[in-house]
């Protein structure tokens, strides 16, 4: 069984302060991890996916870095902004076929 | 190009009755998830069909649960009959069909709210 978790659960913080999140995951049997974007009342936006250990990647102020080994990811925030205020994600794949959501990390950044 | 559709947005129904969700995917994409979003609680996958095929429906919670892909494009999803606890927004994904499934970014759409009385 694969289980996700994410830590924070939330997360307060002033516009222009930046931040991160983890994601834990079993390192076994890993095919790649996923970060989502998801704002109250849409459906879940993709950010990244990673699949090598050490890979990182960058989306504007977001990135991601992933280490298969320990089984983690984090996800960074530089100079929050409100729109930034958000659920996010992470979610693993395993065997190509099931991909297991952590419960996510609620963002509030206030202005 | 048209997202992920889903139908109804809202769906409250007395426990007992049946209620159908339908997703439209991608057009092109093999790949369909439902997953279901209780309460409070984290996103939690369902079943995966890669066209018309089930692919894996371990997440499926019992045999109340029926989901259709008849001709690889659309999926339903029945509930019969519904119980208080099937509450909860329910989710459909699609992906391409690329080498790993793992690898491929899903598209979500919006949820079809359920609540049943």
């Amino acid at each position: 069984i694969l289980n996700v978790e994410q830590s924070p659960q939330s997360l307060h913080v002033q516009e222009g302060d930046s931040t991160n999140f983890t994601c834990s995951f079993p390192s076994s049997n890993f095919y790649a991890l996923h970060w989502y974007r998801w704002e109250t009342a849409k459906s879940p936006e993709a950010l990244f996916v990673m699949t090598l250990n050490g890979d990182e990647k960058k989306k504007g102020r977001i990135s991601a870095t992933l280490n298969t080994k320990e089984g983690y990811s984090y996800l960074y925030i530089k100079g929050s902004q409100p729109e930034d205020s958000a659920t996010y994600l992470c979610a693993a794949s395993t065997g190509g076929f099931k991909t297991i959501f952590g419960a996510g990390t609620r963002l509030f950044v206030k202005a | 190009e048209a997202g992920v559709t889903q139908f109804p947005s809202h769906s409250v129904i007395e426990k007992g009755q049946t209620v159908t969700l339908r997703c439209d995917p991608i057009s092109g994409h093999d790949n369909l998830y439902w997953y279901r979003r209780v309460m409070g609680k984290e996103i939690k996958f369902l079943l995966h069909f890669v066209k018309e095929s089930k692919q894996d429906e371990s997440g499926m919670p019992n045999n109340r649960f029926l989901a259709e892909r008849t001709g690889g494009t659309y999926s339903t999803l029945k509930v019969q009959p519904a119980e208080l606890e099937d509450s909860g927004v329910y989710f459909c994904a699609s992906s391409q069909l690329e080498g790993n499934y793992a690898f491929a970014e899903a598209f979500f759409g919006q949820g079809t709210r359920l609540t049943v009385v």
